[in-house]
């Protein structure tokens, strides 16, 4: 049980390139999320799925596209990437947002730098 | 959205009880108080969830009083691997993680 993976763990883009950052989990989770965390702040939602073929926004989505075409994956994509998305990206998933709120669990980041 | 109050930072000798406090003043009748760990360099982890009173398990203790309005997280012994950021989030759908507390502690 891998619990939740990321891949990659770390990545160089220059300007205007683009990239898709493929977060997978073992344990049958509908809901799925991406954060992204600045240095010194906290984590900060881009979007969300509350199941296989749904996607959300959340608090800062722009830039950013999501697809969940499998129950167990959750892709990011940057399709044009920009100084300002340089960030550590986390991924998340938990059964549900139900009450009692319901145990994210994350995966270990993705290191992004965009030159 | 219930609002969550937690201090920037706090610091710790190894040894000592450690207790960090989350205001909520708007917490709603269904909210839990759930708390989150975050070490560097890895995504946060759950520490402990609670809906009243007293919850305690093999991490830590929450203390919640009974109007609901504020709750504390309690670190026993701290050691200096408990140095982290700890969240607190109030909210059933609250997906927004703050800045959380950064707790250092000192040899």
């Amino acid at each position: 049980n891998a619990g939740v993976t990321q891949t990659p763990k770390f990545r160089v883009l220059k300007t205007g390139q683009s990239m898709t950052l493929l977060c997978a989990q073992d344990m049958n989770h509908e809901y799925m999320y991406w954060y992204r965390q600045d240095p010194g702040m906290g984590l900060r939602l881009i979007h969300y799925s509350v199941g296989e073929g749904t996607t959300a926004k959340g608090e800062v989505p722009d830039g950013y596209n999501v697809s969940r075409l499998k129950k167990q994956n959750f892709l990011l994509g940057l399709e044009s990437a920009a100084p300002s998305q340089t960030s550590v990206y986390f991924c998340a998933s938990s059964y549900s947002t139900g009450d009692p709120l319901d145990t994210q669990y994350f995966g270990p980041g993705t290191r992004l730098t965009v030159l | 959205l219930a609002k969550t109050t937690q201090p920037v930072s706090m610091d710790s000798y190894e040894g000592q009880e450690v207790n960090i406090t989350c205001s909520h003043n708007n917490i709603a009748t269904n909210d839990y108080i759930t708390w989150y760990q975050q070490f560097p360099s890895q995504g946060p982890r759950f520490i402990i969830q609670g809906y009243k009173t007293k919850v305690t398990n093999e991490v830590a203790s929450l203390f919640i009083p009974a109007d609901r309005k504020s709750s504390t997280l309690s670190l026993p012994r701290v050691s200096l691997s408990d140095t982290a950021v700890y969240y607190c989030l109030v909210e059933a759908r609250q997906l927004t993680f703050g800045s959380g507390t950064q707790l250092t502690v000192l040899p």
